[in-house]
C-alpha cells in the first residue's frame, strides 16, 4: 500500500480530449512532484510544488497543466496531447527542500497513472 | 553524454549467484547517490543511499567512486523477488527535486 494515490491507474485519450490526472497524499508532505517515465528512457521531472507554489517547469509543453489547490493533492489537466506523450506519469512527494540523504525522509512515488494517446 | 549511464541489461542470474551493477554520471558536482528499486509496472522506490564510505544493507553492497565518476550495487545471495529495475541516480545539490535518474539495469533471477 503506498501513501500517494493516482487516478486513473489507466487512461486512453484522444489527441483532442481533455482529461486530468489526480494524485492524492496521505504522508502530510508539503511537496509534490510530477514525473514522466517514457519507454527506455530514464523518469522526466515535470513539475515541483512546494506549499502549494509552483518551484519548477522543467520546460514542459502547456498541453500539460499542473494544479495544486493544497498540499495533499495534486492534478495534471491534459489536452491536446500528442502520441510522444504516452508514457507513465508518475506523482510523488516529500518533505519540502527536502535535503538528502537524510534519515527517514526520501521521496516516495505513487504507483503511476499509465497513459496512452490515441 | 547522459547525466545518469546504467547498462539496461537485461542480467539473468541464477538464484544464489552475485551480480553487480555499475552506473557512471557526468556531473563532477554531483552530492547524492542512491539506489532505487522498480518492478514491473510499478512505482520506484528507494533501495538505499549510497554514502562515500561505501554501505551494506543485508545481501546489498554500494559503493561510490567519486574519482572515477561512478557507483555500483552489489547483490549477494540473489532471490527471485529480486528480479526488478534498478535505477541509478544522482543529485547535484542536496534537494530532491535536482534528482536526476538513470534509465535503470534490469535482473532477472532464475531458478
Amino acid at each position: 500500500e503506498t501513501g500517494v494515490t493516482q487516478t486513473p491507474r489507466h487512461l486512453v485519450m484522444g489527441m483532442t480530449n481533455k482529461k486530468s490526472l489526480k494524485c492524492e497524499q496521505h504522508l502530510g508532505h508539503n511537496a509534490m512532484y510530477w514525473y514522466k517515465q517514457s519507454a527506455k528512457k530514464p523518469l522526466e521531472l515535470m513539475f515541483v510544488y512546494n506549499f502549494k507554489e509552483q518551484t519548477e517547469n522543467n520546460s514542459v509543453p502547456s498541453r500539460f497543466s499542473p494544479e495544486c489547490p493544497n498540499s495533499s493533492h495534486l492534478f495534471l489537466h491534459l489536452h491536446t496531447l500528442q502520441p510522444e506523450d504516452s508514457a507513465l506519469y508518475l506523482c510523488a512527494s516529500s518533505v519540502p527542500g527536502l535535503t538528502l540523504p537524510s534519515s527517514g525522509n526520501t521521496i516516495y512515488f505513487g504507483e503511476g497513472s499509465w497513459l496512452t494517446v490515441v | 553524454r547522459k547525466e545518469v549511464e546504467q547498462d539496461p541489461g537485461p542480467f539473468n542470474v541464477p538464484e544464489g549467484a552475485t551480480v553487480a551493477f555499475n552506473c557512471t554520471y557526468s556531473n563532477s558536482a554531483s552530492q547524492s547517490f542512491f539506489w532505487y528499486r522498480q518492478d514491473c509496472r510499478k512505482e520506484p522506490k528507494l533501495l538505499m543511499s549510497v554514502y562515500s564510505s561505501g554501505n551494506e544493507d543485508g545481501r546489498f553492497t554500494a559503493q561510490l567512486n567519486r574519482a572515477s565518476q561512478y557507483i555500483s550495487l552489489l547483490i549477494r545471495d540473489s532471490k527471485l523477488s529480486d528480479s526488478a529495475t534498478y535505477l541509478c541516480v544522482v543529485a547535484h545539490t542536496g534537494t530532491a527535486s535536482k534528482l536526476t535518474f538513470g534509465t535503470g539495469t534490469r535482473l532477472q533471477v532464475t531458478l
